[in-house]
């Protein structure tokens, strides 16, 4: 079935040091892979995304990466800042729907 | 421009009863996704609305039920309330929901079943 895993639960780092997140999907018809940043009290909101026809995107301090083969895709944050501080969530999804699977989430800390 | 707006924010409800939950999407989205969220199960996909048409359903008892409106605007119903059923309820809109537009949340609807 549809499944999306990420790793880890949890993450802490020090401020201006890199955090990565890593997920995979098991649906191979899976072609579009959103990543979304969600504070307390608030709905997800989506930071960056790749489509399966790119290997990797980069906005600024945030960049993924995505290999088919291998069915894996991650989240590199650079030069975190403590308003990094939230819980991330990969997703996946097929062509032609808003069907989101989502990860588990990675809770993420980054210390002054 | 608005965002995706759902409404009530904040619901308190009793076992056995039913609730509904409202999702007004940006202007001109035609689609609209509803998604679950608890600490135990993450996020669960409910059901995907386009054109008032419901193209697809997540794995949830038929006591969830969703519909959209002309103005595409979306309601959710839960009945015969039980306890797990305690999550935020997040709504999601895109502009063609055909998977190549990205998906607008809201801030939720969290409903407490006591």
């Amino acid at each position: 079935g549809e499944n999306v895993e990420q790793h880890p639960s949890t993450l802490s780092v020090q401020e201006g040091d890199s955090a990565v997140i890593k997920c995979t999907y098991s649906d191979s018809a899976s072609n579009y892979f959103p990543w979304y940043k969600q504070e307390l009290g608030k709905g997800p909101q989506l930071i960056i995304d790749i489509r399966s026809n790119v290997g990797e995107k980069k906005d600024q301090r945030i960049a993924v990466t995505l290999n088919k083969t291998a069915k894996h895709f991650s989240l590199h944050i650079t030069e975190t800042q403590p308003e990094d501080s939230a819980v991330y969530f990969c997703a996946a999804s097929r062509r032609d729907t808003d069907k989101l699977i989502f990860g588990t989430g990675t809770r993420l800390q980054v210390f002054p | 421009k608005a965002g995706v707006t759902q409404t009530p924010r904040y619901l308190i409800k009793t076992r056995g009863q039913q609730v509904t939950l409202s999702c007004s999407p940006i202007s001109g989205h035609r689609s609209v996704s509803w998604y679950q969220q608890t600490p135990g199960q993450g996020l669960q996909f409910l059901f995907e609305y386009f054109s008032e048409t419901q193209r697809n359903k997540g794995n949830f008892p038929g006591r969830f039920s969703g519909r959209q409106f002309s103005n595409s605007r979306s309601e959710m119903n839960v009945s015969t309330l039980e306890l797990g059923d305690s999550a935020l309820y997040l709504c999601a809109s895109s502009l063609m929901g055909s998977g190549a537009n990205v998906l607008t949340f809201g801030a939720g609807s969290r409903l407490t079943v006591l």
